[in-house]
């Protein structure tokens, strides 16, 4: 199995509601990744896990709240988003160079 | 982190072989350089990945030159379903950082 899986695939929210973006993979990867891609951006690193430690927050707003329960799952807590803050999320793992990407959750902040 | 330059977008058609160029003159020692594909509305796509030399795999081939200081992919025979997003990376090492650059826009036409 060589696949990243998120759900949902889209998100409407109010800017009052409390919302959670999943990511999972089951190729034994020790390093996953959440990624913010705006349209006709490209994808800005927000936070990088590493042996289910966090390693590294870009200076990403506390209204973004990364979790990662096991080896295998990745999360993304979101509360009381800007509508600036609707975009593609992507998830991503890695073992070594190779970033494998999941197809993202399109997030609409209203 | 080096900052890559691309050209914003590139055209060409089927059956040709496109070469797209990445500059990076500020690229430091254990720094790799990969590429990745993106589709609208999908998440990346890991191409190649190199160091120095020539890289070449099933889909693409990656020029370094002895300097390091640009690399060039190499899509043999591009086809229709080649049109998408090209970024060039430098990164790797103990964080697995990756910093998209603009990328480049590739349009095959028939």
């Amino acid at each position: 199995d060589t696949e990243v899986t998120q759900t949902p695939k889209h998100l409407v929210m109010g800017m009052t509601n409390k919302k959670s973006l999943k990511c999972e993979q089951h190729m034994g990867h020790r390093a996953m990744y959440w990624y913010k891609q705006k349209a006709k951006k490209p994808p800005e690193l927000m936070f990088v896990y590493s042996y289910e430690k966090l390693s590294i927050n870009e200076s990403v707003p506390s209204r973004f709240s990364p979790e990662c329960p096991n080896s295998s799952l990745l999360n993304l807590h979101l509360h009381a988003l800007q509508p600036e803050d609707s975009a593609l999320y992507l998830c991503a793992s890695s073992q070594g160079d190779e970033q494998y990407f999941g197809p993202g959750t399109r997030l609409t902040v209203t | 982190l080096a900052k890559t330059t691309q050209p914003i977008s590139m055209d060409s058609y089927e059956g040709q072989e496109v070469n797209i160029t990445c500059s990076h003159n500020n690229i430091a020692t254990n720094d790799y350089i990969t590429w990745y594909q993106q589709f609208p509305s999908q998440g990346p796509r890991f191409i190649i990945q190199g160091y120095k030399t020539k890289v070449t795999n099933e889909v693409a081939s990656l020029f370094i030159p002895a300097d390091r200081k640009s690399s060039t992919l190499s899509l043999p025979r591009v086809s229709l379903s080649d049109t998408a997003v090209y970024y060039c990376l430098l990164g790797g090492g103990a964080t697995n950082k990756l910093i998209f650059g603009t990328g480049t826009l590739l349009a095959v036409q028939p």
